[in-house]
């Protein structure tokens, strides 16, 4: 199994400032997901993260907005830059570990931007 | 491409029922799928995987069932109680694939 810790928990910002989300596993894992579920949605993959190389994003994410770093194998970081309200929302860390490649997400980040 | 649907979306049961929630996926190539449970703001936590070589798995009053050839997944609750109350999210990872997929959930509240 994997053990995910997140910071901050949650956050209130102002439009147009920035927030940097922390991810801590407690394992090595080589690829690192993050997730923006808006409220009352379903989970939109943001990007993949892999230690030593770009981050992936998916269709919708750049990476001027949602700058990663991955600077080695249990930890990650996710930027919001630029905040506007539309970018209130939980945004979760997330890992696939073990023979079964399982999936186990962090607690969450609750950002709120006004 | 993979997509992930759950039905119903919402459901309301009285405490000490048993009770059937729906995941349909429509591609049958999948590596494992996997069942979540979400409570408000929180991150989700792992329920039951099931391997694409297994039918079913087991864990306390939680029993989740796999058919691939008619894309279908169930996850069974027995006797279930308030504190089940929570979004219940399915997620398929395709083989040979990186992403998992996930369905809408189905909220589920359990009235005492």
């Amino acid at each position: 199994s994997a053990v995910i810790s997140q910071k901050p928990s949650r956050d209130i910002c102002q439009r147009g400032t920035s927030l940097t989300i922390q991810c801590q596993v407690d394992s090595q894992v080589t690829m690192m997901f993050w997730y923006r579920q808006q409220p009352g949605q379903s989970l939109t993959l943001i990007a993949t993260a892999n230690q030593g190389s770009e981050a992936t994003y998916e269709s919708g994410f750049v990476i001027d907005k949602f700058p990663i770093s991955r600077p080695n194998l249990t930890f990650s970081t996710l930027t919001v830059s630029n905040m506007s309200p539309e970018d209130s929302s939980i945004y979760l860390c997330s890992v696939r570990t073990g023979e079964y490649d399982t999936q186990y997400f962090g607690p969450g980040t609750r950002l709120t931007v006004l | 491409k993979q997509e992930v649907t759950q039905i119903p979306a919402a459901l309301s049961v009285p405490e000490g029922e048993n009770l059937v929630l729906n995941c349909s996926f429509t591609d049958s190539a999948i590596y494992n799928l996997q069942w979540f449970r979400q409570d408000p703001g929180k991150g989700l936590t792992s329920l039951l995987l099931i391997q694409s070589s297994q039918r079913e798995q087991t864990s306390g009053r939680l029993n989740a069932s796999l058919d691939k050839s008619s894309g279908r997944s169930t996850l069974y609750i027995a006797a279930s109680q308030p504190g089940d109350s929570a979004t219940y999210l399915c997620a398929v990872l395709n083989t040979g694939g990186f992403k998992t997929i996930f369905g809408a959930g189905t909220r589920l509240f359990v009235k005492a």
